[in-house]
């Protein structure tokens, strides 16, 4: 069965350092999403990315946040200067075009701690 | 802005009795009704959703059910074993996912 598979699944970094973190969503997806959950609280959206371009973004993605679809099949989400309140597991999600559009599936997430 | 409650944050239930967790939502707008499993160490699961045109769906174990005039929806897990014990999200949803704080849920053999 297809899967959403996430690259790395611990990051470790320094407070103000760059991270990218990645994703390969299923092929044949066309609707891209990052969230993020702070670890004991809810799962937030963070940003979804449709046709080359953000279409919605939650008020956590401010200017240290980034995405990039760099080819055919990757999808990435850069924060430039990291702050300790960074500290979560992000989940990359994607989903269909067509009638199932909202049905999101997700992969297994990345931890991300920053010192 | 756009919540959703959900409740209980934790549920505890014998092996094969029946564990019901109800989420509310605010936005008028949502149409689309996803529950998702969380094992530890992993991410969401899709388990079952449910459409804004329906009152209720049902996926062997597994049930839904949506009130959309009262905003309510929940979801129904019977004769329950000990593989089901994880966290559970409910969301609400136009296009991104707002998600519920989660239930807890412990089966105990």
């Amino acid at each position: 069965e297809p899967e959403v598979t996430q690259t790395p699944s611990h990051q470790v970094t320094q407070m103000g350092q760059e991270v990218i973190l990645r994703c390969v969503p299923i092929s044949n997806h066309l609707y891209f999403y990052w969230y993020r959950q702070i670890l004991g609280q809810k799962v937030e959206f963070l940003v979804s990315f449709y046709n080359n371009e953000i279409s919605e973004k939650s008020e956590i993605f401010d200017d240290q946040f980034s995405v990039e679809r760099p080819d055919g099949s990757n999808f990435t989400l850069k924060i430039r200067s990291t702050k300790l309140e960074d500290s979560a597991m992000y989940f990359c999600a994607s989903s269909p075009d067509g009638e199932s559009y909202n049905e999101q599936f997700f992969g297994p997430g990345t931890r991300l701690t920053v010192l | 802005g756009e919540n959703v409650e959900q409740h209980p944050s934790t549920l505890s239930v014998q092996e094969g009795d029946s564990a019901v967790i109800k989420c509310t939502y605010s936005d008028s707008a949502s149409n689309y009704f996803p529950w998702y499993k969380q094992e530890l160490g992993k991410g969401p699961q899709l388990i079952i959703d449910i459409r804004s045109n329906v009152g209720e769906k049902k996926d062997q174990r597994i049930a839904v059910t949506l009130n959309k005039t009262a905003k309510h929806f929940s979801l129904h897990i019977t004769e329950t074993q000990p593989e089901d014990s994880a966290v559970y999200f409910c969301a609400a949803s136009t296009d991104k996912l707002i998600f519920g704080a989660g239930t807890r849920l412990a089966v105990h053999p």
